[in-house]
């Protein structure tokens, strides 16, 4: 089975903190990619990656950016973390084309 | 990609088979129907895709209509651990369309 895993359930951080979350994914995919998801909003693309090194911003890549230094993971980066950042953010992989594999999700509260 | 329409809520009987509907009027003909669903508190999970010919896996059944602008997405014998929130999606198949648009979806409880 396809695992996607996300380095942490549940993070509080601060207003202006830089904030790293990671997804590593064990099935080789080339995609990466970011969603978050708030309530009435559905889920949302932040960034995705079709390749190590390669990045193409979704639909609200604003206040965030990433990073694929190696095939099987991918980082989030909030350079400083605002309140209305606060949500739940999942990571999913996919072979090109296929569908898409979500980890168990991140919830940020930033205070 | 095409939008699609789905109820916001259903509830089903345990036991029973759940039958979804979706709505994708504007569907373009090389966009597949894809379904995945979201157990509360964790990622979504693929489901089951089809183009134009009904699907079945071992979760589920996919039935499209001839005209493709709608579909149903059927679990045969509903059971407590398939309440969750469903979403319907449209998209193209294939390399360059990687890109998943999540609407609402419906809210499907299993009563006991």
């Amino acid at each position: 089975d396809v695992k996607v895993t996300q380095s942490s359930r549940y993070l509080v951080k601060r207003t202006g903190e830089k904030v790293f979350l990671e997804c590593v994914q064990d099935m080789d995919h080339e995609n990466m990619f970011w969603y978050r998801q708030d309530p009435g909003l559905g889920l949302r693309l932040i960034y995705f990656s079709y390749d190590v090194k390669m990045k193409e911003k979704g639909d609200i890549p604003e206040g965030y950016s990433v990073s694929r230094e190696k095939k099987e993971r991918f980082s989030l980066i909030l350079e400083s973390a605002s309140t209305n950042q606060t949500s739940m953010y999942l990571c999913a992989s996919s072979i090109r084309g296929n569908e898409q594999f979500f980890g168990p999700g991140t919830r940020l509260t930033v205070l | 990609d095409a939008k699609t329409t789905q109820p916001p809520s259903m509830d089903c009987a345990e036991g029973r088979a759940a039958n979804l509907p979706c709505n994708h009027s504007t569907i373009s003909g090389n966009e597949y129907v894809y379904w995945y669903r979201q157990i509360h508190s964790q990622g979504p999970q693929y489901i089951i895709h089809g183009l134009k010919n009904n699907e079945t896996n071992e979760m589920a059944s996919l039935i499209i209509t001839e005209d493709r602008k709608s579909s149903t997405l059927i679990l045969p014998h509903a059971t407590l651990r398939d309440t969750a929130v469903y979403y319907c999606i449209v998209r193209v198949w294939g390399f360059g369309n990687e890109k998943l648009t999540f609407g609402t979806g419906t809210r499907l409880t299993i009563i006991p």
